[in-house]
């Protein structure tokens, strides 16, 4: 899914180590989110940020902060892993409808 | 509780027939409807949308069916091909805003 990329593309934690999915959009669009995507749940939005500078939390925003420092960029982290963030995460921009990066699939054991 | 329901977990079509995948919502603020389709590794991407000012809109081979008053709607793929075969999500928004609510998806298989 070109313009929108994430990294790592893979990992995998022990609980309560920490990390950051990194996602980086090329398309110039002011809407950046975060959604994470597990079996019969599908897509809930964990936080987005409207525009550079800001962020508000989505669904189930608890166990994980943001950051948005510049138009470009959208970080997701999480501070203590836990099993129950096993999931694959996807960033999405908003371009009259929500494009997806192609996900990072996380594994906290 | 979950404000867009997909009830049915898979579907299996086999090639050439018709495949309908349903989805069900309660908000009835939603006005704005849209379908994704996800291949596994690979991102959700972007289907098919309808506003609630519609009741049908047609791409294709690919038609959106929406029924307000049951707060229902389906998406029809005709002829069905092995390439379809994937997870459809259906998803609703407010005022047609950005904020999209997810459904928990649909795995179709068509069947060569």
């Amino acid at each position: 899914n070109a313009g929108v990329t994430q990294t790592p593309k893979f990992q995998v934690l022990k609980t309560g180590q920490s990390m950051t999915l990194q996602c980086a959009q090329d398309m110039n669009h002011n809407s950046m989110y975060w959604y994470r995507q597990d079996p019969g749940m599908g897509l809930r939005l964990i936080y987005y940020s409207a525009s550079e500078g800001t962020t508000d939390k989505g669904e189930v925003p608890n166990g994980y902060n943001v950051s948005r420092l510049n138009k470009r960029e959208f970080s997701l982290r999480l501070e203590s892993a836990a099993p129950s963030q096993t999931s694959v995460y996807f960033c999405a921009i908003y371009t009259g409808e929500l494009f997806f990066g192609e996900g990072s699939r996380l594994t906290v054991l | 509780d979950q404000q867009v329901k997909q009830n049915s977990p898979s579907l299996s079509v086999q090639e050439g027939r018709i495949s309908i995948l349903n989805c069900d919502y309660t908000n009835s603020m939603f006005d704005y409807f849209l379908w994704y389709k996800k291949y596994p590794a690979e991102g959700p991407t972007f289907l098919i949308s309808i506003s609630s000012i519609k009741d049908k809109n047609e791409d294709g081979r690919f038609t959106v069916f929406l029924n307000k008053s049951a707060k229902h709607l389906s998406l029809h793929i005709v002829p069905s091909q092995p390439g379809d075969s994937a997870v459809y999500f259906c998803a609703a928004s407010a005022h047609a805003g950005n904020m999209l609510t997810f459904g928990g998806g649909t795995r179709l298989m068509v069947k060569p």
